[in-house]
Protein backbone atom coordinates (compact mmCIF):
# COMPACT_ATOMS: atom_id res chain seq x y z
CA UNK A 1 0.00 0.00 0.00
CA UNK A 2 1.23 3.42 -0.99
CA UNK A 3 0.85 6.63 1.38
CA UNK A 4 -1.91 8.76 0.09
CA UNK A 5 -0.38 12.43 -1.42
CA UNK A 6 -1.32 15.61 0.17
CA UNK A 7 -0.06 19.07 -0.68
CA UNK A 8 3.17 19.65 1.67
CA UNK A 9 1.91 23.26 2.19
CA UNK A 10 -1.55 25.48 1.84
CA UNK A 11 -1.49 28.58 2.82
CA UNK A 12 -3.85 31.45 3.86
CA UNK A 13 -4.91 34.88 5.40
CA UNK A 14 -7.25 35.02 8.24
CA UNK A 15 -10.81 34.97 7.30
CA UNK A 16 -10.00 32.88 3.81
CA UNK A 17 -11.11 29.60 3.04
CA UNK A 18 -8.30 26.99 1.50
CA UNK A 19 -8.92 23.25 0.70
CA UNK A 20 -6.30 20.17 1.34
CA UNK A 21 -6.50 17.35 -1.16
CA UNK A 22 -5.64 13.63 -0.43
CA UNK A 23 -4.90 11.79 -3.69
CA UNK A 24 -5.47 7.92 -3.43
CA UNK A 25 -6.45 5.29 -5.68
CA UNK A 26 -9.37 2.73 -6.58
CA UNK A 27 -8.23 0.39 -3.12
CA UNK A 28 -8.31 2.94 -0.91
CA UNK A 29 -10.41 6.43 -1.26
CA UNK A 30 -11.94 5.41 -4.48
CA UNK A 31 -13.80 2.18 -2.72
CA UNK A 32 -14.50 3.03 0.85
CA UNK A 33 -15.90 5.70 2.50
CA UNK A 34 -13.60 6.02 5.17
CA UNK A 35 -11.55 9.08 4.90
CA UNK A 36 -10.55 10.36 8.25
CA UNK A 37 -9.00 13.71 9.01
CA UNK A 38 -6.49 14.90 11.74
CA UNK A 39 -5.28 18.05 13.11
CA UNK A 40 -1.89 18.17 14.63
CA UNK A 41 0.20 20.98 16.59
CA UNK A 42 3.49 20.60 17.31
CA UNK A 43 4.11 18.17 19.69
CA UNK A 44 1.13 17.09 20.28
CA UNK A 45 -1.09 14.06 19.35
CA UNK A 46 -3.14 14.08 16.38
CA UNK A 47 -6.52 15.11 16.45
CA UNK A 48 -9.99 13.92 14.94
CA UNK A 49 -11.64 16.47 12.60
CA UNK A 50 -13.74 14.62 9.91
CA UNK A 51 -14.53 11.20 9.66
CA UNK A 52 -15.79 8.82 6.95
CA UNK A 53 -15.12 11.43 4.53
CA UNK A 54 -17.90 14.13 5.89
CA UNK A 55 -19.03 13.43 9.56
CA UNK A 56 -17.67 15.83 12.24
CA UNK A 57 -17.30 14.45 15.69
CA UNK A 58 -18.74 16.40 18.46
CA UNK A 59 -16.91 19.41 19.38
CA UNK A 60 -15.47 19.98 16.25
CA UNK A 61 -15.48 23.50 14.57
CA UNK A 62 -18.13 23.46 11.88
CA UNK A 63 -15.49 25.61 9.74
CA UNK A 64 -13.63 21.88 8.87
CA UNK A 65 -15.77 20.33 6.37
CA UNK A 66 -14.77 16.93 4.18
CA UNK A 67 -16.13 15.61 0.98
CA UNK A 68 -15.07 13.04 -1.65
CA UNK A 69 -14.84 12.87 -5.59
CA UNK A 70 -13.59 9.84 -7.09
CA UNK A 71 -10.01 8.77 -5.60
CA UNK A 72 -9.61 12.27 -3.96
CA UNK A 73 -10.73 13.15 -0.76
CA UNK A 74 -10.62 16.87 0.54
CA UNK A 75 -10.41 18.80 3.45
CA UNK A 76 -11.47 22.49 3.81
CA UNK A 77 -11.40 24.97 6.41
CA UNK A 78 -13.49 28.11 6.71
CA UNK A 79 -12.90 31.11 8.11
CA UNK A 80 -9.31 30.77 8.40
CA UNK A 81 -7.90 31.32 12.24
CA UNK A 82 -4.67 31.58 13.65
CA UNK A 83 -5.51 28.30 15.75
CA UNK A 84 -5.91 26.41 12.47
CA UNK A 85 -1.80 26.85 11.99
CA UNK A 86 -0.94 22.87 12.17
CA UNK A 87 0.11 19.72 10.37
CA UNK A 88 -3.00 18.23 8.70
CA UNK A 89 -3.61 14.32 7.61
CA UNK A 90 -5.56 12.38 5.99
CA UNK A 91 -6.54 8.43 6.16
CA UNK A 92 -8.09 6.18 4.60
CA UNK A 93 -9.22 2.29 4.68
CA UNK A 94 -7.96 -0.19 2.26
CA UNK A 95 -8.47 -3.81 3.01
CA UNK A 96 -7.91 -5.01 6.54
CA UNK A 97 -5.37 -1.79 6.61
CA UNK A 98 -5.60 1.73 7.12
CA UNK A 99 -3.07 4.42 4.68
CA UNK A 100 -1.98 7.65 6.18
CA UNK A 101 -1.49 10.86 3.79
CA UNK A 102 2.07 12.68 4.24
CA UNK A 103 0.93 15.42 5.79
CA UNK A 104 -0.04 19.43 4.82
CA UNK A 105 1.56 21.87 6.74
CA UNK A 106 -1.00 24.98 6.89
CA UNK A 107 -0.04 27.98 7.40
CA UNK A 108 -1.96 31.60 8.50
CA UNK A 109 -0.38 34.52 6.93
CA UNK B 1 -13.13 10.70 30.09
CA UNK B 2 -11.35 8.29 27.86
CA UNK B 3 -7.53 8.25 28.35
CA UNK B 4 -4.56 6.07 26.77
CA UNK B 5 -1.12 6.21 28.29
CA UNK B 6 1.71 4.61 26.17
CA UNK B 7 4.64 3.57 28.19
CA UNK B 8 7.93 1.43 27.56
CA UNK B 9 11.91 1.79 27.18
CA UNK B 10 12.57 5.26 25.63
CA UNK B 11 15.81 3.75 23.82
CA UNK B 12 16.52 0.23 22.63
CA UNK B 13 19.04 -1.32 20.41
CA UNK B 14 19.74 -1.89 17.12
CA UNK B 15 18.06 -5.92 16.19
CA UNK B 16 16.28 -5.83 19.76
CA UNK B 17 12.74 -6.03 20.14
CA UNK B 18 10.68 -2.81 20.94
CA UNK B 19 7.93 -3.27 23.34
CA UNK B 20 5.04 -0.74 24.62
CA UNK B 21 1.81 -0.79 26.37
CA UNK B 22 -1.10 1.24 26.27
CA UNK B 23 -3.02 1.50 28.89
CA UNK B 24 -6.78 2.76 29.23
CA UNK B 25 -8.68 4.32 31.29
CA UNK B 26 -12.25 5.47 31.03
CA UNK B 27 -13.42 2.85 28.54
CA UNK B 28 -13.06 -1.39 28.82
CA UNK B 29 -10.94 -2.53 26.36
CA UNK B 30 -13.97 -5.39 26.73
CA UNK B 31 -17.11 -3.74 25.19
CA UNK B 32 -16.11 -4.98 21.68
CA UNK B 33 -16.96 -1.59 20.15
CA UNK B 34 -13.67 -0.54 19.20
CA UNK B 35 -10.25 -1.67 17.78
CA UNK B 36 -7.28 -0.93 19.57
CA UNK B 37 -4.66 0.75 17.45
CA UNK B 38 -0.61 1.66 17.00
CA UNK B 39 0.50 4.35 14.99
CA UNK B 40 3.77 5.95 15.04
CA UNK B 41 5.59 8.83 13.34
CA UNK B 42 8.82 8.74 12.70
CA UNK B 43 10.77 12.49 13.79
CA UNK B 44 9.81 15.51 11.39
CA UNK B 45 7.71 12.79 9.32
CA UNK B 46 3.85 11.40 8.53
CA UNK B 47 1.90 8.98 10.37
CA UNK B 48 1.82 5.60 9.68
CA UNK B 49 -0.65 2.62 10.60
CA UNK B 50 1.05 -0.29 12.86
CA UNK B 51 -1.65 -1.60 13.32
CA UNK B 52 -4.38 -3.03 15.91
CA UNK B 53 -6.69 -5.45 17.51
CA UNK B 54 -9.72 -6.47 18.50
CA UNK B 55 -10.54 -7.21 22.65
CA UNK B 56 -11.60 -11.00 21.36
CA UNK B 57 -7.55 -11.31 20.15
CA UNK B 58 -8.31 -10.66 16.47
CA UNK B 59 -5.61 -8.53 14.72
CA UNK B 60 -4.69 -6.56 11.77
CA UNK B 61 -1.23 -5.08 10.65
CA UNK B 62 0.15 -2.74 7.97
CA UNK B 63 1.93 -5.24 5.50
CA UNK B 64 5.03 -3.57 5.13
CA UNK B 65 5.37 -4.43 9.63
CA UNK B 66 3.73 -7.54 9.82
CA UNK B 67 6.49 -9.95 9.56
CA UNK B 68 8.00 -8.11 12.67
CA UNK B 69 4.86 -6.98 14.88
CA UNK B 70 2.80 -8.64 17.53
CA UNK B 71 0.06 -7.27 19.35
CA UNK B 72 -1.42 -8.30 22.59
CA UNK B 73 -4.31 -7.48 24.71
CA UNK B 74 -4.64 -7.96 28.43
CA UNK B 75 -8.19 -7.52 29.33
CA UNK B 76 -7.99 -8.06 32.96
CA UNK B 77 -5.77 -5.47 33.04
CA UNK B 78 -7.58 -3.23 30.21
CA UNK B 79 -4.23 -3.00 28.59
CA UNK B 80 -2.92 -3.87 24.68
CA UNK B 81 1.10 -3.95 24.00
CA UNK B 82 3.06 -3.72 20.78
CA UNK B 83 6.17 -6.25 20.49
CA UNK B 84 8.40 -4.97 17.06
CA UNK B 85 11.26 -7.42 16.91
CA UNK B 86 14.51 -6.66 14.67
CA UNK B 87 14.54 -2.98 14.79
CA UNK B 88 16.38 0.08 13.23
CA UNK B 89 17.13 2.91 13.15
CA UNK B 90 14.06 3.69 10.79
CA UNK B 91 12.05 2.32 13.50
CA UNK B 92 12.49 5.55 15.50
CA UNK B 93 9.78 7.46 16.18
CA UNK B 94 6.94 8.65 18.57
CA UNK B 95 4.65 5.92 19.13
CA UNK B 96 0.79 6.22 20.04
CA UNK B 97 -1.89 4.15 20.50
CA UNK B 98 -5.35 5.16 19.75
CA UNK B 99 -8.89 3.80 19.81
CA UNK B 100 -10.54 3.57 16.36
CA UNK B 101 -14.53 2.96 16.99
CA UNK B 102 -15.41 -0.49 15.19
CA UNK B 103 -16.65 -0.30 11.61
CA UNK B 104 -16.04 3.18 11.24
CA UNK B 105 -12.33 2.52 10.04
CA UNK B 106 -9.89 5.33 11.00
CA UNK B 107 -12.07 7.04 12.58
CA UNK B 108 -9.34 7.12 15.90
CA UNK B 109 -10.98 9.36 18.01
CA UNK B 110 -9.03 8.91 21.15
CA UNK B 111 -5.02 8.79 21.31
CA UNK B 112 -2.47 8.71 24.29
CA UNK B 113 0.29 11.55 24.12
CA UNK B 114 2.73 9.58 22.31
CA UNK B 115 6.18 7.89 23.72
CA UNK B 116 9.35 8.23 21.85
CA UNK B 117 11.21 5.31 20.96
CA UNK B 118 14.65 5.75 19.38
CA UNK B 119 16.82 2.52 18.59
CA UNK B 120 20.41 2.89 18.97
CA UNK B 121 23.61 0.92 20.27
Amino acid sequence: QSALTQPASVSGSPGQSITISCTGTSSDIGDYNFVSWFQQHPGKAPKLLIYEVTNRPSGVSNRFSGSKSGNTASLTISGLQAEDEADYYCTSYITNSRVFGGGTKVTVL
Amino acid sequence: QVQLQESGPGLVKPSQTLSLTCSVSGASINTGVYYWSWIRQNPGKGLEWIGNIYYRGTTYSNPSLRSRVSILVDTSKNQFSLRLRSVTAADTAVYYCAREVGYSYGNFDYWGQGTLVTVSS
